[in-house]
């Protein structure tokens, strides 16, 4: 059962552009969204996180917008660079059961 | 400090034979939970391991287990390998169970035969 849906699966964005993650989730007991990046050979790590009562989160040119009544939220990359492709993964915790559940990722490629 | 270190980088096994990986946190982090990763399935979760006890389980056989240490460092096994389980393992640690954020290693790429 897919608890977290991403979207879209790939996306090419042009060097400078907007590069746009969309996530949406089912279990309103989701305490916590964090965005992962992850490298070719490499393991996935943080980039930013948001807090279900924040609708929206911004550090340098990351940005996490939450709708709650929803259940959707998204990363937007602003002035997208090549250093900037890799895999993304949103994800989602239940604090509850402490399980960290992620979307099934999208594969960012920057052409200049 | 050093980050989360996992043992060996890649593993080559045939179908039927065992595996252990290693799994060695940040320093201070007492919390580490394994992770699958495939193409098809995606990130999945297998257990988290705090205080030397398995605190939280996915939905894996149970050819899969694990161990923590009084250091905090952990192994996972997988017995009767399967072709199946070709992934990469990732470890994470955190600060305490069910921690955010959780740090990643750079996982073992175990290929089965």
């Amino acid at each position: 059962q897919q608890q977290v849906k991403q979207s879209p699966q790939s996306l090419i964005v042009q060097k400078g552009g907007i590069s746009i993650i969309n996530c949406a989730y089912e279990n309103t007991a989701f305490d916590y969204f964090p965005w992962y990046q992850q490298f070719p050979g490499k393991g996935p790590a943080l980039l930013i996180a948001i807090r279900p009562d924040v609708s929206e989160k911004k550090e340098g040119r990351f940005t996490i917008s939450f709708n709650k009544s929803a259940k959707q939220f998204s990363l937007h990359i602003m002035d997208s660079q090549p250093g900037d492709s890799a895999t993304y993964f949103c994800a989602a915790i239940d604090f509850g059961n402490e399980k960290l559940t992620f979307g099934t990722g999208t594969r960012l490629t920057i052409i200049p | 400090k050093a980050g989360v270190t996992q043992t060996p980088r890649y593993l080559i096994k045939t179908r039927g034979q065992q595996v252990t990986l290693s799994c060695s946190p940040i320093s201070g982090h007492r919390s580490v939970s394994w992770y699958q990763q495939t193409p098809g399935q995606g990130l999945q979760f297998l257990f988290e391991y705090f205080s030397e006890t398995q605190r939280n389980k996915g939905n894996f056989p149970g050819r899969f287990s694990g161990r923590q240490f009084s250091n905090s460092r952990s192994e996972m096994n997988v017995s009767t390998l399967e072709l199946g389980d070709s992934a990469l393992y990732l470890c994470a640690s955190s600060l305490d169970v069910g921690a955010q954020p959780q740090h990643f290693g750079d996982g073992t790429r175990l290929s089965i035969l």
